[in-house]
C-alpha cells in the first residue's frame, strides 16, 4: 500500500524559503512512471496546482509560481521535496503531495495523496 | 491557463437524492478531466478519471460524463458519507487547474 507523508516547518517568516518534504512508502519515487505533484490549499479556499516532478526528474511548474519554486527527488531517502522562495502571507496554505499516474485505460489521475502539512507565513 | 467553472458552488440535498454537479472548461480538454472529493480536514480523494472512469474502490453511485468543455459528476443516491466538497481538475494542459469546488450539504 502506497503512502505519502508530508512534513514541513509549520511557520515560516516572510521573505524566507518554505521547504516541505513528502516521504514515499510502498513505492519508489523513480518507479511508475509517476508525476509527483504538489498542490496547496489556503485556509477556507480551493485547490491550486503548484507543479510536478516526474519520476525521471523532469519538472513542470505553475507559471504563477515558477520563479520561486524548486522541486527535487531524493532517491536515497525515497522522498520528494518542494522549496518555495521569498514567501509572503499569500503562501499560507496546506501543502499536499500526490502521485499522478497514467492509467492503462487512458487518462491521468492523482490516486494517492498525503495528509497535507499546514505552513503559515508570519513574522 | 484553462479556466474551470463549476456549478453550483454549493447545494443542499436529502439523503437518497440524485445530485448533479457540472464543470465547464474554457477550452476543449477532450476527456481529460478528473473529479475529487474532499472532506473537512482531509486530503482530496480521486473519484473519477478520464471524465467517466470510476476509480477502484469508489462506490458505483458515483458517475462521470462529458467531453470537450462540459462535464458532469452525478451521485445517483446521496449517502450521509457523501457530504463533502467536490472539485473537478483538468488534465489536458499545464498548468493543471481545478474548479472552485461544490460544497454538498445536508438539507
Amino acid at each position: 500500500q502506497v503512502q505519502l507523508q508530508e512534513s514541513g516547518p509549520g511557520l515560516v517568516k516572510p521573505s524566507e524559503t518554505l521547504s516541505v518534504t513528502c516521504a514515499v512508502s510502498g513505492d519508489s519515487v523513480t518507479g511508475g512512471p509517476y508525476y509527483w505533484t504538489w498542490i496547496r490549499q489556503p485556509p477556507g479556499k480551493g485547490l491550486e496546482w503548484i507543479g510536478y516532478i516526474h519520476s525521471s526528474g523532469g519538472t513542470n511548474y505553475n507559471p504563477s509560481l515558477e520563479s520561486r519554486v524548486v522541486m527535487s527527488l531524493d532517491t536515497s531517502r525515497n522522498q520528494v521535496s518542494l522549496q518555495l522562495k521569498s514567501v509572503t502571507a499569500a503562501d499560507t496554505a496546506v501543502y499536499y503531495c500526490a502521485r499522478r499516474r497514467l492509467w492503462v485505460t487512458g487518462g491521468y489521475g492523482m490516486d494517492v495523496w498525503g495528509q497535507g502539512t499546514m505552513v503559515a507565513v508570519s513574522s | 491557463a484553462i479556466q474551470m467553472t463549476q456549478s453550483p458552488s454549493s447545494l443542499s440535498a436529502f439523503v437518497g437524492d440524485r445530485v448533479t454537479i457540472t464543470c465547464r472548461a474554457s477550452q476543449d480538454i477532450g476527456d481529460e478531466l478528473g473529479w475529487y472529493q474532499q472532506k473537512p480536514g482531509k486530503a482530496p480523494k480521486l473519484l473519477i478519471y478520464a471524465a467517466s472512469y470510476l476509480q477502484s474502490g469508489v462506490p458505483s453511485r458515483f458517475s462521470g460524463s462529458g467531453s470537450g468543455t462540459d462535464f458532469t459528476l452525478t451521485i445517483s443516491s446521496l449517502q450521509p458519507e457523501d457530504f463533502a466538497t467536490y472539485y473537478c481538475l483538468q488534465d489536458s494542459n499545464y498548468p493543471q487547474t481545478f474548479g472552485q469546488g461544490t460544497k454538498v450539504e445536508i438539507k
